[in-house]
């Protein structure tokens, strides 16, 4: 069965403390895996697609890698507004998105 | 573009009661989904829609929980005979339908089952 394992549960940076979220996937034909932020209250919010093993996207802060085990989430100087739950999903065969637990990050200021 | 809206933003039931929910997607997006989050989770995948036809239900989802999107527009998300377990966040999504791409999602709506 697909599976997506996010590491660390939770995690704080102080403000410019760079670091990386990791999310390990186990599918049977990878189609595509996704990052999401979520703000709480609030639904997810899309960051990134990616496709194949190899493949990197970037946005302002942030920058998603992709290998054909894992991925993750780069976040370069971080500030007190990219606190957030990040979430990574991810589909296969079907048209279904099979998330993880998630991230939960917080930037000290 | 409006977004995908979800309607109640909030619910409070007793034990027992039925409740619905209603999830407007983006206009023309013609895949909907449901899913479910509860505190410190991800959201649990429970159903999607391709227009009007249900194409996957989750293994998970009791004969409690069904789903309809009559005209392939709107969806209703109906929990008969709540239970305290029920009490989650329902998230409703929608994709273009093209390919994998990715979901738009609501806000939820917030089950408060006491």
């Amino acid at each position: 069965e697909d599976q997506v394992t996010q590491s660390p549960e939770a995690l704080r940076l102080q403000e410019g403390e760079s670091s990386s979220l990791n999310c390990s996937y186990t599918v049977s034909g990878l189609r595509g895996l996704f990052w999401y932020r979520q703000d709480p209250g609030k639904g997810p919010e899309f960051l990134f697609t990616l496709y194949s093993a190899g493949e990197e996207k970037e946005k302002e802060r942030l920058k998603a890698t992709l290998t054909k085990k894992e991925s993750f989430l780069h976040i370069t100087a971080p500030k007190p507004e990219d606190s957030a739950t990040y979430l990574c999903a991810v589909t296969s065969g079907t048209y279904k998105y099979i998330f993880g637990t998630g991230t939960r990050l917080k930037v000290l200021a | 573009d409006t977004g995908v809206s979800q309607d109640p933003r909030h619910k409070i039931t007793k034990r027992g009661q039925n409740v619905t929910f209603r999830c407007d997607p983006i206009s023309e997006h013609n895949r909907l989904y449901w899913y479910r989050q509860t505190l410190g989770q991800g959201p649990e995948f429970l159903t999607y829609f391709q227009n009007e036809a249900q194409l996957e239900k989750s293994r998970l989802l009791s004969d409690r929980f069904s789903a309809e999107r009559p005209k392939g527009s709107f969806s209703t998300l109906e929990i008969q005979r709540t239970e305290q377990g029920d009490s989650a966040m329902y998230l409703c999504a929608s994709s273009a339908g093209v390919g994998n791409e990715k979901l738009f999602f609501g806000s939820g709506t917030q089950l408060s089952v006491l």
